[in-house]
């Protein structure tokens, strides 16, 4: 079946712009998860949604950074007043939303945002 | 010090090498321990996933989980080109917040025929 995908594969901003990225998860993963990859760095935690709620939000870096996912399946990281800093890899992964143990999460391919 | 350490490399094996990538954590709590690989331009796809100390096979994947001294490795056998990518550790606590990956940075890894 189709795995986690994501769009715009990259976006090129200049500074002080609004970005949108979008993820569509795995049909019928209730648990979503947002990470944000650096160059040269793993994989950061930003967010995750069970169902249609934010979890834990902890990993926000700020308040310029906002994510919903309003049906419980696509979800939409929104950045306002992009600075450079905010250049990198944001990664989208989703899991069935198993309790308990592994639940294993599927990443899609990343959009790479580059900030002027 | 962070809470996951992973030596970048890179690192260049020939085709058929025997081939050990390894991390160290720092936080007791932690508790599933896996392996993702990365190719290029690619998301993280797992690989191995152990949840107690001692090793686990997988083909030629073997993971290994000390827990005592706060070490997980990989080993590859038979290594080959198409193993060439990068490898990042990854780990998570039990209970409530097992969902958060914290993750090393990843060992960029060339197998040569």
């Amino acid at each position: 079946g189709a795995g986690v995908s994501q769009t715009p594969s990259n976006k090129v901003t200049e500074k002080g712009k609004y970005v949108e990225l979008r993820c569509d998860p795995i049909s019928g993963h209730t648990a979503l998860y947002w990470y944000r990859q650096s160059l040269g760095q793993g994989p950061e935690f930003l967010i995750y949604f069970q169902g249609t709620g934010a979890a834990d939000d902890s990993g926000l870096p700020n308040d310029r950074f906002f994510a919903v996912r309003p049906e419980g399946s696509v979800s939409t990281l929104k950045i306002q007043r992009t600075e450079r800093g905010d250049s990198a890899v944001y990664l989208c992964a989703s899991s069935p939303g198993l309790a308990g143990g592994q639940d294993t999460q599927y990443f899609g391919p990343g959009t790479r945002l580059t900030v002027l | 010090q962070k809470e996951v350490e992973q030596d970048p490399g890179p690192l260049s094996v020939p085709e058929g090498a025997i081939v050990s990538l390894n991390c160290t954590y720092s936080n007791s709590a932690f508790q599933y321990f896996m392996w993702y690989r990365q190719y290029s331009r690619k998301g993280p796809e797992l690989l191995m996933y152990t949840y107690s100390s001692g090793n686990k096979e997988d083909g030629r994947f073997t993971a290994q989980v000390d827990k005592s001294s706060k070490y997980i490795s990989l080993f590859i056998r038979d290594s080959q080109p198409s193993d060439s990518a990068t490898y990042l550790c990854a780990i998570s606590n039990s209970g409530g917040s097992n969902y958060k990956l914290t993750f090393g940075k990843g060992t960029l890894l060339t197998v040569n025929p």
